[in-house]
């Protein structure tokens, strides 16, 4: 069971389509990620929100569009992304220096 | 030099088999020091968090060598549930964690 709970699990989308993946956490953390993980590859750091502010984004192309409307939920808005961005997207939350919890993740296809 | 290395594997053993991971960072003033562990098509699921004096939680010991920079983690009575990617994860200094390339174990029958 996870505590962090994302959704949808999986989302195909075509390259013109407008979506948003969700994340919700009621652990109280004060920091949120977004991940983007490829098969056989680690999971990459997109963005963080540390205190709802957007503290780093790894220059993630701005097809990708963050949002933390509150401190328990994160959002990813997608708009007109290529087929290289299907990937495992996760969220995860943690206090400061504390371990990363990570959602069941949204398995992404971009047709 | 990456940020966090792992050597890829993957470690092939047989069951009841010890087996140990490494994992090299190049910051010297990182000071968290996690293992998760990733089956396949799942997400990261915590193994453990490195400290300073070494822990151990159960069949799983893990170790920090900060002179070295580099943490450990070892299996011992390795089972077959054990076989997942073992990923080593260090705060870069920027407050946000990052991963390494992960280990894949496989244990035999």
């Amino acid at each position: 069971d996870t505590e962090v709970t994302q959704t949808p699990k999986h989302l195909v989308m075509g390259m013109t389509n407008k979506k948003s993946l969700k994340c919700e956490q009621h652990m109280g953390h004060r920091a949120m990620y977004w991940y983007k993980q490829k098969a056989k590859k680690p999971p990459e750091l997109m963005f963080v929100y540390s205190y709802e502010k957007l503290s780093i984004n790894e220059s993630v192309p701005s097809r990708f569009s963050p949002e933390c409307p509150n401190s328990s939920l994160l959002n990813l808005h997608l708009h007109a992304l290529q087929p290289e961005d299907s990937a495992l997207y996760l969220c995860a939350s943690s206090q400061e220096s504390s371990p990363l919890h990570f959602g069941n993740g949204t398995r992404l296809t971009v047709t | 030099r990456k940020e966090v290395e792992q050597d890829p594997g993957p470690f092939n053993v047989p069951e009841g088999a010890t087996v140990a991971f490494n994992c090299t960072y190049s910051n010297s003033a990182s000071q968290s020091f996690f293992w998760y562990r990733q089956d396949c098509r799942k997400e990261p699921k915590l193994l453990m968090s490195v400290y300073s004096s070494g822990n151990e939680d159960g069949r799983f010991t893990a170790q920090l060598n900060r002179a070295s920079q580099y943490i450990s983690l070892l299996i011992r009575d390795s089972k077959l549930s054990d076989s997942a990617t073992y990923l080593c994860v260090v705060d870069t200094g920027r407050r946000a964690l990052t991963f390494g390339s992960g280990t894949r174990l496989q244990v035999q029958p």
